[in-house]
């Protein structure tokens, strides 16, 4: 079965600083998805990105898939308290369900 | 446009009671999905339901089992509940045909067995 490994775990940030989340496959992706959780709430959808070399952006947030299709990140540019959450990868492979990793917690201080 | 809604919002329940979590898919939206998230992990697939019928199932014991609506809505249900089912439980509903297109989440049932 499809694993993701999501790294760092967690991220202390100071406001206006950039960082990047990582998210590993074990298999080829066919799809992976970005999403953002509120502490306790439900999961927003950010972007998703199908093809090798992909990149979309949002506002200040950039998604990347890497060319062979096994790593993607997660690129915020000038943080903002607003961005503080847990940033979820999801993945689909063939007709898989939507996998998940564990998440990267991130913290924005002031 | 209403997205997607789940009910109750919190619950609590005892060792070996049973519990039943409601979901109303976004409008438009056939498939509806189901997973359980563990505190500090992320969301593990329990099953999806189209046309009614159980599609895919994760690896959950026969204690969880749902049904699906003729409107699409949905119900999981947990019997003989362990202390080990206290989580929040996602719903998510897309479209079927529309492969590839993102899930779309409510924000949860949290569940404390006690």
């Amino acid at each position: 079965s499809q694993e993701l490994e999501q790294s760092p775990q967690s991220l202390i940030v100071q406001e206006g600083k950039n960082l990047t989340i990582n998210c590993t496959s074990s298999k080829t992706l066919y799809g992976l998805y970005w999403y953002k959780q509120k502490y306790g709430e439900g999961l927003i959808f950010l972007m998703m990105l199908q093809k090798g070399g992909e990149e979309k952006s949002h506002e200040k947030i950039t998604a990347k898939l890497d060319e062979k299709k096994q790593q993607s990140s997660l690129h915020i540019t000038a943080s903002q308290p607003s961005h503080a959450g847990i940033y979820l990868c999801g993945a689909v492979s063939g007709n898989t369900p939507l996998v998940f990793g564990k998440g990267t917690r991130l913290s924005v201080i002031a | 446009d209403a997205g997607v809604t789940q009910s109750p919002t919190h619950l609590i329940k005892t060792r070996g009671q049973q519990v039943t979590l409601r979901c109303s898919p976004k409008s438009g939206h056939d498939t509806v999905s189901w997973y359980q998230q563990a505190l500090g992990q992320g969301p593990q697939f329990i099953f999806q339901y189209y046309e009614e019928e159980e599609r895919q199932r994760g690896n959950f014991p026969d204690r969880f089992s749902g049904h699906q609506f003729p409107n699409y809505s949905s119900e999981l249900n947990v019997n003989a509940l362990l202390l080990g089912d206290s989580a929040l439980y996602l719903c998510a509903s897309s479209l079927r045909l529309g492969y590839g297109s993102p899930l779309h989440f409510g924000n949860g049932t949290r569940l404390t067995v006690t």
